[in-house]
């Protein structure tokens, strides 16, 4: 059974520190997704990460992959308060009758200035 | 492109009445997929398809239905609402491509309260 787990949940960072985001999954997956979320609001998506090795930056944010030790980072490089947000990563194992896309509990980023 | 549509956006209802929360998706994606998300949470997988015709449980089934009778619309029926159901529920949509570098897509949600 695919569980993910990320850590911490509550974050909170002055402006201008760097910080990580961990997601960990318990079995083989296709992809790893970073997601964002503001109150109130839908999910947007940030990454999406296909292969050992895989790493993705867009502006302060950048994400990377590690299949063999089943974890995804997010790295947040001098904060900004437009950061403040819910931040989770999913996995997923497609292909055949899979199809289950499942969701850590989130990280609550808190940006101060 | 609409994306993927939720509706409706928001909904009271009383304890043991019944809804279905509407969700159709205009991209052709064979994959669809109903959550939860409880206050403060993280999203829990009620339902997914993978496929018209085809639907699994997710982590959290009970209380729900669903049927997958198109590629475009995905169904999520609430039989006898209880307390316990007041959530926000996303519907999602993913592409069945598994080279292209593609991300699921998720509708507005839905707030429904149960009294």
């Amino acid at each position: 059974e695919l569980k993910v787990e990320q850590n911490p949940l509550f974050l909170s960072m002055q402006e201008g520190k760097n910080y990580t985001i961990y997601c960990n999954y318990s079995t083989t997956s296709d992809r790893l997704y970073w997601y964002r979320q503001d109150p109130g609001k839908s999910l947007e998506s940030l990454f999406v990460l296909l292969s050992n090795g895989a790493v993705k930056q867009e502006g302060r944010l950048m994400a990377s992959l590690d299949t063999k030790a089943r974890l995804s980072t997010l790295h947040i490089t001098a904060a900004v308060h437009d950061l403040s947000a819910t931040y989770f990563c999913a996995a997923t194992n497609y292909g055949g009758s899979q199809g289950n896309l499942i969701f850590g509990k989130g990280t609550k980023l808190s940006v101060k200035p | 492109n609409a994306g993927v549509t939720q509706t409706p956006k928001f909904r009271i209802l009383k304890i043991g009445q019944s809804m279905t929360l509407q969700c159709a998706q205009d991209m052709n994606h064979n994959y669809m997929y109903w959550y939860r998300q409880d206050p403060g949470m993280g999203l829990k997988l009620i339902y997914y398809s993978v496929g018209a015709g085809i639907t699994d449980k997710g982590e959290v089934p009970n209380g729900y239905n669903v049927s997958r009778s198109t590629t475009e619309d995905f169904p999520l029926r609430l039989e006898l609402a209880a307390p316990s159901q007041t959530s926000v529920y996303f519907c999602a949509s993913h592409p069945i491509d598994r080279i292209l570098n593609t991300e699921a897509f998720f509708g507005q949600g839905t707030r429904l309260t149960v009294v």
